[in-house]
């Protein structure tokens, strides 16, 4: 079955950090962009950040940008997101998806969607607050 | 960066009625949009990617057109399944902004 299983929502304090994990089965993980999508309480959604199948080619949106980052074990096919100085703007609840926007050196395109399947995790809650 | 926006931000039809969304970039992205539907509690789910194509298992009723700037959702027939918050994404380019959404529910 293909599955993202994310895990590491919790609360925590203001300036504090937490590790976002996100467990991929049922698919080839390393060949594949992934991204995380949070969505704050009552809120729009918000795209946070990409990376690359290789693990290269990481963004950011400026909201976290210096504060945030992306990476991936493909060994482990686990895609990650460590979060540090963390706010309170940052509580929300947090997506890894498959589905991902990505742009080569000639064009962009939605990732993930070979087989068919638009692939999203259930969501992990963090919550900053003191 | 460039700035999405949508209109309206909510709306309340009638089963069966064609239902229309708007989403606006500030400035071109191609044809570089997808539409995202989310219902409570659950996580997004793609309906419509290079601003008209439907993502697989969605229902015809789902249609995309648009290009430049100026793009629209279109429902043609709403269902009480519609039921949902719809969402724009442009890519042409990092950031990949959402629109802020725009809630659907039945009149």
């Amino acid at each position: 079955e293909v599955q993202l299983l994310e895990s590491g929502g919790d609360l925590v304090q203001p300036g504090g950090s937490l590790r976002l994990s996100c467990a991929a089965s049922g698919f080839t993980f390393s060949n594949l962009a992934m991204s995380w999508v949070r969505q704050a309480p009552g809120k729009g959604l918000e795209w946070v950040s990409a990376i690359g199948g290789s693990g290269g080619g990481t963004s950011y949106a400026d909201s976290v940008k210096g504060r945030f980052i992306i990476s991936r074990d493909n060994s482990k096919n686990t895609l990650y997101l460590q979060m540090n100085s963390l706010r309170a703007e940052d509580t929300a609840v947090y997506y890894c998806a498959r589905t991902t926007p990505y742009c080569s050196t000639t064009s962009c395109y939605i990732s993930g969607l070979a087989d068919g399947r638009d692939v999203w995790g259930q969501g992990t809650t963090v919550t900053v607050s003191s | 960066d460039i700035q999405m926006t949508q209109s309206p931000s909510s709306l309340s039809a009638s089963v069966g009625d064609r239902v229309t969304i708007t989403c606006r970039a500030s400035q071109g992205i191609i044809n570089y949009l997808a539409w995202y539907q989310q219902k409570p509690g659950k996580a997004p789910k793609l309906l419509i990617y290079a601003a008209s194509t439907l993502q697989s298992g969605v229902p015809s009723r789902f249609s995309g057109s648009g290009s430049g700037t100026d793009f629209t959702l279109t429902i043609s027939s709403l269902q009480p399944e519609d039921v949902a918050t719809y969402s724009c994404q442009k890519y042409n380019s990092v950031p990949f902004t959402f629109g802020p959404g725009t809630k659907v529910d039945i009149k």
